[in-house]
């Protein structure tokens, strides 16, 4: 069973359209990111929830929005979609708010054309 | 200047090396150390984590942290084609969030 499951896999869309983000855990963890890592590899957090209240919220547009239904699950939506946001978005969780041992999914590479 | 510095490589050895990955940072409040792995089209799994200096070793991966030079390290004995991944460092502080480096890209040539 995949502990940090995510979809799409693959996101290719035009610029100024609305998408959306799936994200679900299966470990029984208190907290969930978003995290983005661009062509560089370079990766930083988006956002983090625990028992779907919003814990972080680093500087993202407010184009971005996570939404949290219960805490097995953390959804990301994106409106009007830019040429910038196009780079691999991973969901991921961990036991407690010591967000030092994550457990990652596999990330939907975004492309925005 | 980057709160953490990595160098991307690619860095491409034989099996059965020992390779050396490094990353520096620059803010001496950082406290938790950690290596993760990353393989291509895969999200990052955790592979090393430490807690301020000294050495950590767990089968042929050794973690290392010099907190006087803000200097972290991590040693793969007997290198293996299987080892072939990305190799993201990152830190925390008392606020408990990562910063991550950008990086390493590794190949354990067969």
């Amino acid at each position: 069973d995949t502990a940090v499951s995510q979809t799409p896999k693959y996101l290719v869309t035009q610029m100024g359209n609305d998408k959306s983000i799936k994200c679900e855990q299966n470990l029984g963890h208190d907290t969930m990111y978003w995290y983005k890592q661009d062509s560089k590899k370079f990766l930083k957090i988006m956002f983090s929830y625990n028992n779907k209240e919003l814990i972080i919220n680093e500087t993202v547009p407010n184009r971005f929005s996570p939404k949290s239904p219960d805490k097995a699950h953390l959804n990301l939506h994106i409106n009007s979609l830019e040429l910038g946001d196009s780079a691999v978005y991973f969901c991921a969780s961990s036991q407690d708010q010591l967000g030092e041992k994550l457990f990652f999914g596999s990330g939907t590479q975004l492309s925005v054309l | 200047q980057k709160e953490v510095e990595q160098d991307p490589g690619p860095l491409s050895v034989p099996e059965g090396a020992i390779v050396s990955l490094n990353c520096t940072y620059s803010n001496s409040a950082f406290q938790y150390f950690m290596w993760y792995r990353q393989y291509s089209r895969k999200g990052p799994e955790l592979l090393m984590y430490t807690y301020s200096s000294g050495n950590k070793e767990d089968g042929r991966f050794t973690a290392q942290v010099d907190k006087s030079s803000k200097y972290i390290s991590l040693f793969i004995r007997d290198s293996q084609p299987s080892d072939s991944a990305t190799y993201l460092c990152a830190v925390s502080g008392s606020a408990r969030q990562l910063t991550f480096g950008s990086g390493t890209q590794l190949t354990v040539l067969p």
